[in-house]
């Protein structure tokens, strides 16, 4: 079936700098990608939704110029955690379905999450 | 978006049946009912989704009323591995549109 997949699976930075996750989807095309954020034992939050080829869409509360989202090609999409401070811990999880499959009913595809911790 | 409300948490034991319900009163005439399970540290992988009565595959089973404000997510002889957080979503089924994501069930299985 179709992969998302995403890298690292694990990172430590120390507070201030960046870091920058990638999600791939790899045997299919997605124009449209979604970034998600998850604390410990609560639900994933939806943080933005990447278009490939022009800007994010942000979510109410999600700082556009901490989280930055490139979305260069139809299978790749970015997430750069930005002067991360301890706060911003927590794991990070892309989506995207199959374009080729628009208007019909798919499932969504999750990459295997970024737990990144600032110290 | 249909909201939904799920168990926060249920146990049980291996090799029995488990059902899960999810109420969504608000779902619309569009909307498709999805279930989706997430291990820990993982992201979450979908398990079946349905528009109406029942849908069957190799992992689960979904039922659902005729007048769809709820479902039941059904988990024949769980094991072990079925462990996990069990989350409901309804909503139109577009590739452009995020899903959201509600509490979902904390299903704990013991031996």
């Amino acid at each position: 079936g179709a992969v998302v997949s995403q890298h690292p699976s694990r990172v430590i930075c120390k507070s201030g700098t960046s870091v920058k996750i990638e999600c791939r989807s790899l045997d299919f095309q997605a124009t449209t990608m979604f970034w998600y954020r998850q604390f410990p034992k609560q639900s994933l939050m939806l943080m933005a939704t990447s278009n490939e080829g022009s800007k994010a869409t942000y979510e109410q509360g999600v700082e556009k110029d901490k989280f930055l989202i490139n979305h260069a090609s139809l299978t790749l999409s970015t997430l750069t955690v930005t002067s991360a401070h301890p706060e911003d811990s927590s794991f990070y999880i892309c989506s995207a379905r199959d374009d080729d499959l628009q208007g019909r009913n798919t499932e969504a595809f999750f990459g295997q999450g970024t737990r990144l911790t600032v110290v | 978006l249909a909201k939904t409300t799920q168990p926060i948490s249920m146990d049980s034991y291996e090799g029995q049946e488990v059902n899960i319900t999810c109420s969504h009163n608000n779902i619309a005439t569009n909307d498709y009912i999805t279930w989706y399970q997430q291990f820990p540290s993982q992201g979450p992988r979908f398990i079946i989704q349905g528009y109406k009565t029942k849908v069957t595959n190799e992992v689960a089973s979904l039922f659902i009323p005729a007048d769809r404000k709820s479902s039941t997510l059904s988990l024949p002889r769980v094991s072990l591995s079925d462990t996990a957080v069990y989350y409901c979503l309804v909503g139109e089924d577009t590739g452009r549109r995020a899903l959201t994501f509600g509490s979902g069930t904390r299903l704990q299985v013991q031996p």
